[in-house]
């Protein structure tokens, strides 16, 4: 996961609370991406920034937003979490046009 | 549609055998069929990627093979290792508008016994 960092390893949430998820990158690819992984159901995207500047939905949004901070950074966000957003989030990198995808080490969350 | 099915959920091989893991897709938009490897608490990483107009691609002790008018493909490790132990999920990409996507299917968790 060398190139990929992502705060914080860890977190338990109370349904409602807010929190953001930070992933920052030092391989200076085009591309991130934010994935979350739940037991059984692959890994499916939240959200994507194709460049810095640019962001789009990807297949599961509801919920989330995100913020392209600088070509390094690019954050997650759960304004209002509940219990369904339990799962492990993973930020990606990856060059343009390419296929292969840089993934950081994951941000396990827990809501109650 | 950019469902990708991958088949089966878990594998169990014994050391030396072949582990073989099947992918399905719909979308022939897709460009790239990449297969991702996951240990426990890492993130997934690259293993090996084919093109669609390439039947077949070896690496090492990990195959690829395509066939483009199933809309199949598969992984196949050649005498499996305790440490190829991980899950598995093979991966589609799209393109449009300037931007990639991968949609990756659900995953094989292979167990390699010895």
């Amino acid at each position: 996961n060398a190139g990929v960092t992502q705060t914080p390893k860890f977190q338990v949430l109370k349904t409602g609370q807010s929190m953001t998820l930070q992933c920052a990158q030092d391989m200076n690819h085009n591309s991130m991406y934010w994935y979350r992984q739940d037991p059984g159901m692959g890994l499916r995207l939240i959200y994507y920034s194709a460049s810095e500047g640019t962001t789009d939905k990807g297949e599961v949004p509801n919920g989330y937003n995100v913020s392209r901070l600088n070509k390094r950074e690019f954050s997650l966000r759960l304004e209002s979490a509940a219990p369904s957003q339990t799962s492990v989030y993973f930020c990606a990198i990856s060059p343009w046009s390419s296929y292969e995808q840089y993934f950081g080490p994951g941000t396990r969350l827990t809501v109650t | 549609q950019q469902q990708v099915k991958q088949s089966p959920q878990s594998l169990i091989v014994q050391k030396g055998g072949i582990s073989i893991i099947n992918c399905a897709y719909e979308n022939t938009a897709f460009d790239y069929f990449p297969w991702y490897q996951q240990f426990p608490g890492k993130g997934p990483a690259l293993l090996i990627a084919i093109r669609p107009d390439v039947s077949e691609k070896k690496e090492g002790r990990f195959t690829i093979s395509f066939n483009k008018s199933a809309k199949q493909f598969s992984l196949h490790i050649m005498d499996s290792q305790p440490g190829d132990s991980a899950t598995y999920f093979c991966a589609a990409r799209i393109s449009g508008a300037g931007s990639y996507q991968l949609t990756f299917g659900k995953g094989t968790k292979l167990s390699v016994i010895p």
